[in-house]
């Protein structure tokens, strides 16, 4: 397995546009998690998913950030408009839970947003 | 609600010196407690958890529920300790990962 695969490593764009962000979690792992990091405010936990199904999406900061799940093997995170405030390397990971999270998380190579 | 603290987002020190990067929790439940590092150019990756009780690349962390720490320690440093540890805290319960600020350690020669 290649792991958790985000796309794409390296976003550029002006402020207003819309932005995508791309993740395809490992194989038969039924927990995915959207994470933003910063250096001022570390790693933060934006929305995770259990079985496709959005369960706490209570870190994500405003209305312009969303998240879907369609299916078991992809998922996005969408930021409509973008602000400079939003540069941050967004990480996904995908693990398998079990009765609380006493499994690891696996992340990916995470995608680095810059906005003019 | 879950939240983990990280006062050190630096700490340097020699090679050879002991190493002790520090973690605070606050959760009314039961925690579990992780910590990660990212290494440069590698992604972020699981350290050790507190219920292992193992050491791994000679780091231990114990989990203090009375002064509610799980400070990561290290007798001897080596260069390749360069990186970025991050501190993380789930409820047994609670199936969400949440992460302190991390600390940058770097090893002097």
């Amino acid at each position: 397995d290649a792991g958790v695969i985000q796309s794409p490593r390296h976003e550029v764009t002006e402020m207003g546009q819309e932005v995508t962000l791309r993740c395809k979690p490992i194989s038969g792992h039924d927990y995915l998690f959207w994470y933003r990091q910063t250096m001022m405010r570390g790693l933060e936990l934006l929305i995770y998913f259990n079985n496709n199904v959005p369960i706490d999406d209570s870190g994500m900061p405003e209305d312009r950030f969303s998240a879907k799940m369609p299916n078991a093997s992809f998922s996005n995170l969408k930021i409509q408009p973008s602000e400079p405030r939003d540069s941050a390397v967004y990480f996904c990971a995908s693990s398998l839970g079990a009765g609380g999270l006493s499994g690891e998380l696996f992340f990916g190579e995470g995608s680095r947003l810059t906005v003019l | 609600a879950q939240r983990v603290t990280q006062p050190e987002k630096l700490l340097s020190v020699f090679k050879g010196a002991p190493v002790e990067l520090k973690c605070n929790y606050s959760y009314s439940g039961s925690p579990e407690l992780f910590w990660y590092v990212q290494y440069s150019r590698q992604r972020l990756q699981l350290l050790l958890r507190h219920i292992s009780r193992e050491s791994i690349k000679g780091f231990t962390a114990d989990l203090n529920k009375g002064e509610t720490s799980f400070h990561l320690k290290k007798p001897f440093a080596q260069e390749e300790d360069s990186a970025m540890y991050y501190c993380a805290l789930s409820g047994v319960r609670a199936q969400k990962l949440v992460f302190g600020q991390g600390t940058r350690l770097t090893i002097n020669p």
